[in-house]
């Protein structure tokens, strides 16, 4: 069965600094694609970054980055250069290739402090 | 940038009456979703559709939800006899399975907060 874990609830940050958020997911299938979402407070979801499985170079995309390590089923979001509106709730997802639906884990507050 | 649209963004209702919360998916996109996140928790898979039925759907998705798009843009999520437990933000979200894409990204909506008193 799918599976995604997130192990930190929260996180704070230094602004200017950077920052890894964990992710690890379980699936017994070859082909899925990963995803990072950010929620701010204003409670929309927005897509930040995704990896495919078959991908050989970790995904960036400006400041995000995704270290994605497939022996370890870990896909690590890194925002470099923290910036005071990050400070938000980001979300690790996964589709697997066959199918539809998207599952998410359950999240890490990020909190950028001046 | 042409975006998922979602109406109404706030929803009161009581226990046992039926709402419909409507979607109006990115106009390209041949896939659609609709996902639920109760205040704090986790955002879950309800359903997906495609080419007019669904594709796949969550356990959650019981006999009381139905999903359907009644014209060339809307796509609607129906909720026959809410519960209190059915208050949550409920997104919709639309993909392009497009071979420039591969049908990565889902684009969601702004939500719609539901709440059954």
């Amino acid at each position: 069965a799918q599976k995604i874990t997130q192990t930190q609830p929260g996180m704070f940050v230094q602004e200017k600094e950077a920052v890894t958020l964990d992710c690890t997911y379980d699936t017994s299938d070859q082909s899925y694609g990963l995803f990072w979402y950010k929620q701010p407070s204003s409670g929309e979801m927005i897509f930040l970054i995704y990896q495919g499985s078959y991908d050989e170079q970790n995904a960036t995309e400006g400041r995000y980055s995704l270290n994605f390590q497939k022996a370890r089923k870990s896909a690590n979001l890194v925002i470099s250069a923290s910036q005071l509106g990050d400070s938000a709730m980001y979300f690790c997802a996964m589709r697997e290739a066959r199918g539809f639906k998207t599952i998410f884990g359950a999240g890490t507050r990020l909190f950028v402090k001046a | 940038e042409p975006e998922v649209t979602q109406t109404p963004s706030h929803q009161v209702t009581q226990m046992g009456q039926e709402v419909i919360l409507r979607c109006v998916p990115i106009s390209n996109h041949l896939y659609f979703y609709w996902y639920r996140q109760i205040l704090g928790q986790k955002v879950e898979f309800l359903v997906s559709f495609y080419n007019n039925e669904i594709s796949e759907k969550s356990e959650i998705f019981d006999d009381q939800f139905s999903v359907e798009r009644p014209d060339g843009s809307n796509f609607t999520l129906k909720i026959r006899s809410t519960k209190l437990e059915d208050s949550a933000m409920y997104f919709c979200a639309s993909s392009d399975p497009s071979p420039g894409t591969g049908g990565k990204e889902q684009y969601f909506g702004p939500g719609t907060r539901l709440t059954v008193t």
